[in-house]
């Protein structure tokens, strides 16, 4: 079956404009998760979906970021008046259930903010 | 806040060399797992392991979870080319997001 997908693969903005990042998650997977990864290091957090209940916002970096997920599967990222330090590869994730179940991760779009 | 260091942070190695990453929090976690990473790729699950003092096996690659879960290692005998990538830990902690390692990146010379 079709894995994670992410769209766009690749975005160049311009800083100060708005961007939004797209994820389809695996039919059927109740949790979606959201990272930020910059060049070659570590995952960081942003935020997770897990079923009907209120969004783990906690790993927000600022009010610039936002993320919704429309009937419990797609799931948009949106960074407004974007800056230079929200260059990273952006990573989405998604599993059947929340906890140590395994995460399957999409190919990230990467962002690059001039 | 929980956080996970890897060490080492950069490996070069030449085929056949064996080699251990390491992964210490002072937190405990429920579990921890261990992913691999490609470059243009999204992290792909290697093995989780649950109970503290657990080893599990991965063909040539050997993990272990710490007595008191806060720890843990990747052993690679005899490494490969094909092992080359980015190695991240990550622990679990409830029902909550996963905290990822800051990564070990293996390079494998033939």
């Amino acid at each position: 079956g079709a894995g994670v997908s992410q769209s766009p693969s690749n975005k160049v903005t311009e800083k100060g404009k708005d961007v939004e990042l797209r994820c389809d998650p695996i039919s059927g997977h109740t949790a979606l998760y959201w990272y930020r990864q910059s060049l070659g290091q570590g995952l960081e957090f942003l935020i997770y979906f897990q079923g009907n209940s209120a969004p783990d916002k906690s790993g927000l970096p600022s009010d610039r970021f936002s993320a919704e997920r429309t009937g419990g599967s797609v799931s948009t990222l949106t960074i407004q008046r974007t800056q230079q330090e929200d260059s990273a590869v952006y990573l989405c994730a998604s599993s059947s259930s929340s906890g140590s179940y395994e995460q399957f991760f999409g190919p990230g779009t990467r962002l690059t903010v001039l | 806040t929980q956080l996970l260091e890897q060490s080492p942070q950069f490996l070069s190695i030449q085929e056949g060399e064996n080699l251990t990453v390491y992964c210490n929090s002072s937190s405990v976690f429920s579990s921890l797992q261990w992913y691999r990473q490609e470059p243009g790729e999204g992290p792909v699950l290697l093995v989780t392991v649950v109970t503290g003092g657990e080893v599990k096996k991965l063909k040539r690659l050997t993990f272990q979870f710490g007595d008191a879960r806060k720890d843990s290692s990747l052993h690679i005998t005899a490494a490969q080319p094909g092992d080359t990538g980015l190695y991240l830990c990550a622990g679990v902690a409830g029902r909550r997001a996963l905290t990822f390692g800051s990564g070990t990146r293996l390079q494998v010379q033939p």
